[in-house]
């Protein structure tokens, strides 16, 4: 099957830093990646779709400046997430579409810390 | 709205048999996913429906029923490693996945 890789899998930071999180396609091209956060004992909660070489559409509630999205090419997506503060410690799940559009495949996940 | 409900948790015995039920509320449908997410990593894809009926997968099967905006997941000879949280999701007319809040599985030997 399909592969995506993230990258870290975990991160801690100071509160008032920036981290950036990036999500590979390994074995297929992802037209569309997605960004979901989840916090524990809650389900996965999409923060934003974005489209290679355009501006990623954001969920109601997302602040697209605080989480910036970059889909650059068809195998890499990074999710900055700037002046990240303790709220923002979650799961970070990246996945990537196919070309069916019942596909969906989910990177490892990145667990942020923000002391 | 859009809602997806599923139970909370749930607790089964090693080696029988539990369904875990899903009924949803969508605008618009475009097909059902079964996902499978141990603690602390990433979902992994069990199943895709979009017609009514039963698709058996090994010892996982899924159900759905459009109709009744309705489905389980069915899992036989449960197994320790079964342990895990299972997410419900449906697609909507916009191809969007609107996830459940996972029903945790636990297994007693």
């Amino acid at each position: 099957g399909a592969v995506v890789s993230q990258h870290p899998s975990w991160v801690i930071c100071k509160s008032g830093t920036s981290v950036k999180i990036e999500c590979r396609s390994l074995d297929f091209q992802a037209t569309t990646m997605f960004w979901y956060r989840q916090f524990p004992k809650q389900s996965l909660m999409l923060m934003a779709t974005s489209n290679e070489g355009s501006k990623a559409t954001y969920e109601q509630g997302v602040e697209k400046d605080k989480f910036l999205i970059n889909h650059a090419s068809l195998t890499l997506s990074t999710l900055t997430v700037t002046s990240a503060h303790p709220e923002d410690s979650s799961f970070y799940i990246c996945s990537g579409g196919g070309e069916a559009y019942n596909e969906q495949f989910f990177g490892p996940g990145t667990r942020l810390t923000v002391l | 709205g859009q809602n997806i409900d599923q139970p909370t948790e749930m607790t089964a015995t090693e080696g029988a048999i539990v369904q875990i039920n899903c009924t949803y509320q969508t605008s618009g449908f475009n097909g059902l996913f079964w996902y499978q997410q141990h603690a602390g990593e990433a979902p992994t894809f069990l199943s895709y429906n979009v017609l009514d009926g039963l698709e058996e997968k090994g010892r996982f099967s899924s159900f759905l029923s459009r109709s009744k905006g309705y489905s389980y997941l069915l899992l036989k000879e449960l197994q320790m490693k079964d342990s895990a949280s299972y997410l419900c999701a449906a697609l909507d007319s916009n191809y969007q996945l609107i996830w459940g809040a996972g029903t945790k599985l636990i297994i007693k030997p």
